[in-house]
């Protein structure tokens, strides 16, 4: 079965960039989709199709997608940024990633 | 503004058969593929599988022995059955839209828990 990987945790201080990566086999050939879970709420889509933003998102969030790696970028990081962060990819059915834990410091 | 609301029982014995339904409000059930996706304590997510307003579905193979969803587009609803549970089921269950195969979930329930014990 397909599975995506990302890191357990990533810290970054107020107002800088942070960078979380999602990595699965030839990921670049799939479309992936980021959320954001805070603690206690339902998961928002905030990256689809590798790049795109929903309505509503604020554009300090960004993707990319290539090879076998995604990546998820806040740009001057706020606080209310701390939250779970899942990525997602279609391989015959949907598949989500492990989460990573972001940390505002 | 489209929103979605599970409801069911919060509690499921043992080896019994888990039955949540979604219910579809302020926009509709057309158009749209519709999915169960759970979240153990502690854990992250995982998808259960979809169903399209026209009744195809596509499960988790992992589940897809014990799942059954099911569309009722004349009450704007949409159903998980899961049967034969375990603990291992014990999660929140959220319902979710997305526009197509492989698109991101755009709309999503507040989730619901349920607890498997006896």
């Amino acid at each position: 079965s397909y599975e995506l990987t990302q890191p357990p945790s990533v810290s970054v201080s107020p107002g800088q960039t942070a960078s979380i990566t999602c990595s699965g086999d030839k990921l670049g050939d799939k479309f992936a989709s980021w959320y954001q879970q805070r603690p206690g709420q339902s998961p928002v889509l905030v990256i689809y199709q590798d790049t795109k933003r929903p309505s509503g998102i604020p554009e300090r969030f960004s993707g990319s997608n290539s090879g076998n790696t995604a990546t998820l970028t806040i740009s001057g990081t706020q606080a209310m940024d701390e939250a779970d962060y899942y990525c997602q990819a279609w391989d015959s059915g949907y598949v989500f990633g492990t989460g990573t834990k972001v940390t505002v410091l | 503004q489209v929103q979605l609301q599970e409801s069911g029982p919060g509690l499921v014995k043992p080896s019994e058969t888990l039955s949540l339904t979604c219910t579809v409000s302020s926009g509709s059930i057309s158009s749209y593929y519709w999915s169960w996706i759970r979240q153990p304590p502690g854990k992250g997510l995982e998808w259960i599988g979809y169903i399209y307003y026209s009744g195809n579905t596509n499960y988790n193979p992992s589940l897809k022995s014990r799942v059954t969803i099911s569309v009722d587009t004349s009450k704007n609803q949409f159903s998980l059955k899961l049967s034969s549970v375990t603990a291992a089921d014990t999660a929140v269950y959220y319902c979710a839209r997305h526009v197509a195969e492989s698109y991101g979930m755009d709309v999503w329930g507040q989730g619901t828990t349920v607890t498997v014990s006896s």
